[in-house]
């Protein structure tokens, strides 16, 4: 009930394409859904957050697309670069805790 | 506005021993999260702190602990150390209300030998 799933692990994408990332959860009372971007020694940052009541969610490269009746959400990295390389995790809360997915790691070639 | 900062960076203990970890939230945040991060279980979600008590607890036995300070300050507590405690542990710090964004520090490596 608590879990969210996302995937892939990986990803490779070309510099220039889209690169996209896709969560799914169990527990509806979840209401707020951030994505997370980590670097290598760093602590995660928030990237972009949606709440259940907008289906999308857009700024600059970054949108997320939130589909509340099949329980799943994804982020599309539009334009993707070599500085996007980073593992990103998507969350979910009711409140204060957050909930993560496995993450993703993702790696842009240039 | 400075950062999140945590200290030690880095920690190296032995089973048996215990560790205290420490979280300097944002300036003005009165809410400090904990999270634990492997490569095996990801990201969990350990406690949260706000105003002093704790207000929220993940699924981690009872060798896990926290306390918050009165200017927010957060100190983390791993007694009897196992192997599998070996991670990077995250604070992060928010405003306090739900669903505010939280502002996560570089963690602290710890490794249990």
């Amino acid at each position: 009930q608590q879990q969210v799933k996302q995937s892939p692990q990986s990803l490779i994408v070309q510099k220039g394409g889209i690169s996209i990332i896709n969560c799914a959860y169990e527990n509806t009372a979840f209401d707020y859904f951030p994505w997370y971007q980590q670097f290598p020694g760093k602590g995660p940052a928030l990237l972009i957050a949606i709440r259940p009541d907008v289906s999308e969610k857009k700024e600059g490269r970054f949108t997320i697309s939130f589909n509340k009746s099949a329980k799943q959400f994804s982020l599309h990295i539009m334009d993707s670069q070599p500085g996007d390389s980073a593992t990103y995790f998507c969350a979910a809360t009711t409140g204060t805790a957050l909930i993560f997915g496995k993450g993703t790691t993702l790696s842009v070639s240039s | 506005k400075a950062g999140v900062t945590q200290t030690p960076r880095y920690l190296i203990k032995t089973r048996g021993q215990q560790v205290t970890l420490s979280c300097s939230p944002i300036s003005g945040h009165r809410s400090v999260s904990w999270y634990q991060q492997t490569p095996g279980q990801g990201l969990q979600f350990l406690f949260e702190y706000f105003s002093e008590t704790q207000r929220n607890k993940g699924n981690f036995p009872g060798r896990f602990s926290g306390r918050q300070f009165s200017n927010s300050r957060s100190e983390m507590n791993v007694s009897t150390l196992e192997l599998g405690d070996s991670a990077l542990y995250l604070c992060a710090s928010s405003l306090g209300g739900d669903r505010e964004t939280q502002y996560f520090g570089p963690g602290t490596r710890l490794l249990v030998l």
